[in-house]
């Protein structure tokens, strides 16, 4: 049982680069969501999606884009890498339902732009 | 607006002490949950425990137990006797409102033989 999975684990990327973060489930989780880790601040949500089509911002969204073609995947698109995007990202699902049912997270990108 | 304090930054405490995380919650939602999450050194994000609003009873798992209080909207962690394997960052989070889930900014926990 694969989980969350994110691919890469680690990705230096130079200013102005594109790079889509993968996250696939096996759960059939409906719910998928992107957030980033960074010193001091916790994890702060960049986009989620309730379900295949359907997607919407988090907290922190400028810079990346999300599509949700399919239940089980969720990209995190960076168009034009910032320096201010070095961070570590996680993916996370859950099924519907509410927050009644805890989410589940893949281990996790670092990321660095230079 | 839904927030979540976790004011001790790092904490550091000797083998088989006790040591207890605080989390300080903000929301105007009367239906709201209360997560723990372990980030252990090697990176990954591991569910500790789920708490709803109504459920206000503490509960205990071996060496770890949490108090909700909702008259101090506070949702505390104590680790027994703690251990080296321990040592890690602990998340408390929020979540109210359908969907999202607010996360504190952590706690480090180190604890030395």
């Amino acid at each position: 049982n694969a989980g969350v999975t994110q691919t890469p684990k680690f990705q230096v990327l130079k200013t102005g680069q594109s790079m889509t973060l993968q996250c696939a489930q096996d759960m059939n989780h409906e719910y998928m969501s992107w957030y980033r880790q960074d010193p001091g601040m916790g994890l702060r949500l960049i986009h989620y999606s309730v379900g295949a089509g359907i997607t919407d911002q988090g907290e922190v969204p400028n810079g990346y884009n999300v599509s949700r073609s399919t239940t089980e995947d969720f990209p995190l698109r960076l168009l034009s890498a910032a320096p201010s995007q070095t961070s570590v990202y996680f993916c996370a699902s859950r099924p519907q339902g509410g927050l009644n049912q805890p989410q589940h997270f893949g281990d996790g990108t670092r990321l660095s732009i230079l | 607006a839904q927030k979540v304090t976790q004011a001790q930054t790092e904490i550091s405490v000797v083998e088989k002490e006790d040591v207890t995380l605080d989390c300080v919650y903000e929301t105007r939602d009367t239906t709201y949950y209360l997560f723990w999450y372990k980030q252990p050194p090697s990176g990954e994000l591991v569910f500790l425990i789920r708490r709803n609003s109504f459920d206000e009873q503490n509960e205990i798992s071996g060496r770890y137990s949490w108090n909700f209080q909702k008259s101090t909207s506070s949702f505390n962690f104590t680790i027994t006797a703690s251990q080296v394997v321990d040592s890690a960052v602990y998340f408390c989070a929020l979540g109210a409102g359908f969907q999202k889930l607010v996360f504190g900014t952590g706690t480090r926990l180190l604890v030395s033989p």
